[in-house]
């Protein structure tokens, strides 16, 4: 019955590989987004979505790349893994941009590369 | 562009106690703020939203209060328990309501 759900949970993975994080919410949200927690909890938005469409690329580099083929799912593709990409990576839905009810956040993705 | 600060990185008190979390913002005018919770290795989890016409908002043992003269919010715990202890977020719409900019956060931890 999870709400929004991230795989893997961890991702240890050596510099210069590519990667993916999936994402699937259950609740029916237009919107989605990844978030970048960083060694110092700092959350900093990385990408939103509306209806599969991209809506905000908050400066990150184009090494990512986000998917959403249907507005149920999310994906993140990372190509050529740095050391400083480690952090934790969350994803999020909400009903409305956040308004009214919040954001439902998954429980993040470990990335450590090695 | 905007940035938040919540002031203690940590607040350490003892239970039944009220605890106080300080917000502050500058740069922007937010239309509204929220509050999270998160525990460790858990995502954020939503507690409340506040508009910038409300000046006071309470669910339960929680209230919160939005200064926008102060560029201000306080989210309060009123009768604190050791469950309440957890990393408290805040956080506001950016220059575009899809995009929720967080503060550093506040850890709590309740004593017994």
């Amino acid at each position: 019955d999870t709400a929004v759900s991230q795989t893997p949970k961890y991702l240890v993975t050596q510099m210069g590989n590519d990667k993916s994080i999936k994402c699937e919410q259950n609740l029916g949200h237009d919107t989605m987004y990844w978030y970048k927690q960083d060694s110092k909890k700092f959350l900093k938005i990385m990408f939103s979505y509306n209806n599969k469409e991209l809506i905000i690329n908050e400066t990150v580099p184009n090494r990512f790349s986000p998917k959403s083929p249907d507005k149920a799912h999310l994906n993140l593709h990372i190509n050529s893994l740095e050391l400083g990409d480690s952090a934790v990576y969350f994803c999020a839905s909400s009903q409305d941009p956040g308004q009214n009810y919040g954001y439902t956040f998954g429980s993040g993705t470990r990335l450590t590369v090695v | 562009s905007q940035k938040i600060e919540q002031n203690s990185e940590a607040l350490n008190i003892q239970e039944g106690k009220t605890a106080t979390l300080t917000c502050n913002y500058t740069n922007y005018s937010p239309a509204y703020l929220q509050w999270y919770r998160q525990d460790p290795g858990r995502g954020p989890v939503f507690l409340l939203l506040i508009r910038e016409n409300e000046k006071e908002k309470r669910k339960e043992r929680l209230k919160v209060t939005f200064d926008t003269t102060l560029k201000q919010s306080l989210f309060h715990i009123t009768a604190s328990q050791p469950a309440d202890s957890a990393t408290y977020l805040c956080a506001l719409d950016g220059d575009s309501s899809y995009k929720l900019i967080f503060g550093s956060g506040t850890r709590l931890l309740v004593r017994p």
